[in-house]
C-alpha cells in the first residue's frame, strides 16, 4: 500500500515547545496539502504545495507555523511555541496535477498541547 | 454563512435501511463535489466525487448533485454496521482547496 503516511501519529507536548510533523505523499502526486481538524468540525485548509513551491497559506496559519517541502517529495509542518489552541488533528493529503477534487488523506497526526 | 453546510447528526438507522445524507453549499462557482468517510481517529477516506449536476453510483453508494438548488446528497443502500462513521461532504473551490462540511455522524444499528 503506497498511500499517504504521516508521522508521528500522536504527539503530546507542553505549551511553549516546538513540534514537527512529517508527511509522505503518494509517490506520483505533485500536490501536497495540510489541513487541521478539531473535534466536531470538518478539516480546514492550512497550506499547499505544488512540487516544492508553497502556493497558498490560510489565514489560520499564524507566524508560528511553517511548512516545507524541500525536494518536492515529503513535507514537514512545524509549530513553534505551541499553545493549547493548537491541539487538533493535523492531516496531510496529496493529489495529482490538476486533480484537487481527488485528494487522498493520510491518517493524521493528533497533537495534544498540555 | 459557511460555504458548505451539513447537519452533524447523529443519524441512527437500522441495518439494511437506505441512508440519505445531505448538504447545501453557497458558492455557485463550485463545480466538484466530494464525499469522504471518516472513522473515529482516522483520516478522511475519499468515497467518490462528482462534477457539476447529476448522479454517480459506486456499489451501494450514490452521490447526487443539484446545482439549481445547491444541494448535495449521498445515498447508501443496504446499510451495514461497518458503514457507521462520520460522512463529510465537500466542494472544491477555484483555488483547488477543499471546503468541508462539519460531517454527519452515522450509526447503523445491527
Amino acid at each position: 500500500d503506497t498511500g499517504v503516511s504521516q508521522n508521528p501519529r500522536h504527539k503530546i507536548t507542553k505549551r511553549g515547545q516546538n513540534v514537527t510533523f512529517r508527511c509522505d505523499p503518494i509517490s506520483e502526486h505533485n500536490r501536497l496539502y495540510w489541513y487541521r481538524q478539531t473535534l466536531g468540525q470538518g478539516p480546514e485548509f492550512l497550506t499547499y504545495f505544488q512540487n516544492e513551491a508553497q502556493l497558498e497559506k490560510s489565514r489560520l496559519l499564524s507566524d508560528r507555523f511553517s511548512a516545507e517541502r524541500p525536494k518536492g517529495s515529503f513535507s514537514t509542518l512545524e509549530i513553534q511555541r505551541t499553545e493549547q489552541g493548537d491541539s487538533a488533528m493535523y492531516l496531510c493529503a496529496s493529489s495529482g496535477p490538476g486533480q484537487g477534487y481527488e485528494q487522498y488523506f493520510g491518517p493524521g497526526t493528533r497533537l495534544t498541547v498540555t | 454563512q459557511k460555504e458548505v453546510e451539513q447537519d452533524p447528526g447523529p443519524l441512527s438507522v437500522p441495518e439494511g435501511a437506505i441512508v440519505s445524507l445531505n448538504c447545501t453549499y453557497s458558492n455557485s462557482a463550485f463545480q466538484y463535489f466530494m464525499w469522504y468517510r471518516q472513522y473515529s481517529r482516522k483520516g478522511p477516506e475519499l468515497l467518490m466525487y462528482t462534477y457539476s449536476s447529476g448522479n454517480k453510483e459506486d456499489g451501494r453508494f450514490t452521490a447526487q448533485v443539484d446545482k439549481s438548488s445547491k444541494y448535495i446528497s449521498l445515498f447508501i443502500r443496504d446499510s451495514q454496521p461497518s458503514d457507521s462513521a462520520t460522512y463529510l461532504c465537500a466542494s472544491l473551490n477555484r483555488d483547488d482547496k477543499i471546503i468541508f462540511g462539519k460531517g454527519t455522524r452515522l450509526h447503523i444499528l445491527p
